[in-house]
């Protein structure tokens, strides 16, 4: 059965206290991975797609990367506006999208 | 360019009542897919649709169904209720499943079942 976990469930950071994120997958097929943030009430906000090993993308302080079984979302320098619950997802070739539970990320002032 | 819109916002049902959720998507976008998220079970896929045809369908029961109509716009479907049926209840729209993978998700409707 296709499976996303994430770790850890929760992380409080300082601001400025740079720190990474786990996703790790077991599926079938991977089409591509997906990191998404999402704010209390809110839909989840897309932030990156990684389709294959070795695959970097960043975006202001935050960097994804993928491996074969992995991936980790760094955050260089958070700040409180950075606070959200981060999830990511697997595309597994079409069959539907599974997300992982989610790191809930709160950063400090 | 507008995001993905959902109505209504919020919804208060009883048990064994239906209640029908409507998605706009992003404007040029061809697929619409549906989840449901809770605090236990997180984010799950009910079933996506491309071109008003379902293309996949989750593990939910039969009495969740959807439909979508030649804009793209789509509706889903709960009949008869039921506590759990409570949550929220996300539309994301993408260009095309096959191309372009990025789904973009509407704020959400947050259905309480009492």
């Amino acid at each position: 059965e296709d499976q996303v976990t994430q770790s850890p469930e929760a992380l409080r950071l300082q601001e400025g206290e740079s720190s990474s994120l786990n996703c790790s997958y077991t599926v079938s097929g991977l089409r591509g991975l997906f990191w998404y943030r999402q704010d209390p009430g809110k839909g989840p906000e897309f932030l990156f797609t990684l389709y294959s090993a070795g695959e970097e993308k960043e975006k202001e302080r935050l960097k994804a990367t993928l491996t074969k079984k992995e991936s980790f979302l760094h955050i260089t320098a958070p700040k409180p506006e950075d606070s959200a619950t981060y999830l990511c997802a697997v595309d597994n070739y079409g069959q539907n999208f599974v997300f992982g539970p989610g790191t809930r990320l709160s950063v400090l002032p | 360019k507008a995001g993905v819109t959902q109505t209504p916002r919020y919804l208060i049902k009883t048990r064994g009542q239906q209640v029908t959720l409507s998605c706009s998507p992003i404007s040029g976008h061809r697929s619409v897919s549906w989840y449901q998220q809770t605090p236990g079970q997180g984010l799950q896929f009910l079933f996506e649709y491309f071109s008003e045809t379902q293309r996949n369908k989750g593990n939910f029961p039969g009495r969740f169904s959807g439909r979508q109509f030649s804009n793209s716009r789509s509706e889903m479907n709960v009949s008869t209720l039921e506590l759990g049926d409570s949550a929220l209840y996300l539309c994301a729209s993408s260009l095309d499943g096959s191309s372009s993978y990025e789904q973009y998700f509407g704020p959400g409707t947050r259905l309480t079942v009492t």
